[in-house]
């Protein structure tokens, strides 16, 4: 079964500054997606970030970037630039790409606190 | 577009209630999830629908929990007989078109049993 995991329950970082979450997975699968997913308190949650096994390139987006290393089995997201709307929680998924199940897998989540 | 809806946003009941949730998805929206997500935990997969068929359901989709979408619009998640461990946040999802879609999430149902 896959599983995912979010080694940092809570983190925290100066405003303007830069923050890395960590994620791993656990898979025997060779295609399949990893998301970050960013839940505000009391708001739904919203994808930050995704990336396809298959591609090398490490996915960016604006402030947010992902460091991913296949071989590793790990995922991390790099927050640059961080600001106070970025306070959060951040939940690293995965889905298999092929296999039939559309099911994300959740890590437990990093709760990450923005100091002005 | 509103974005996916979810109603009640709060719900309060005493065990072995009955309850239900109703979960409208973004207009066209073909795929239709449910995730239970309980305190400091991440979301957790229930059930999926794509259109009207129901294609996946997870073992945590105990005989007491049932899932509609008819007419592949919108779904309810019934819960029958509940219990205290019944008690979590109820998060709806939906995407359009194949596995590469992005899921839009709605705010949830937070079901608190008593």
């Amino acid at each position: 079964a896959q599983t995912v995991t979010q080694s940092q329950p809570e983190m925290s970082v100066q405003e303007a500054e830069t923050v890395t979450l960590s994620c791993t997975y656990d898979t025997s699968e060779s295609d399949y997606y990893l998301f970050w997913y960013k839940q505000p308190p009391s708001r739904q949650m919203i994808l930050v970030i995704r990336q396809e096994a298959y591609k090398q390139q490490n996915a960016t987006e604006n402030r947010f970037s992902v460091n991913f290393q296949k071989a590793a089995k790990s995922f991390s997201l790099k927050i640059s630039d961080s600001q106070l709307g970025d306070a959060a929680m951040y939940f690293c998924a995965y889905r298999p790409l092929q296999g039939g199940s559309e099911k994300l897998v959740f890590g437990k989540g990093t709760k990450l606190t923005v100091n002005p | 577009d509103t974005g996916v809806s979810q109603n009640p946003r709060h719900k309060i009941t005493k065990r072995g209630q009955n309850v239900t949730f109703r979960c409208d998805p973004i207009s066209e929206h073909n795929r239709l999830y449910w995730y239970r997500q309980t305190l400091g935990q991440g979301p957790e997969f229930l059930t999926y629908f794509q259109n009207e068929a129901q294609l996946e359901k997870s073992r945590l989709l105990s005989d007491r929990f049932s899932a509609e979408r008819p007419k592949g619009s919108f779904s309810t998640l019934e819960i029958q007989r509940t219990e205290q461990g019944d008690s979590a946040m109820y998060l709806c999802a939906s995407s359009w078109g194949d596995t590469e879609a992005e899921a839009f999430f709605g705010q949830g149902t937070r079901l608190t049993v008593v």
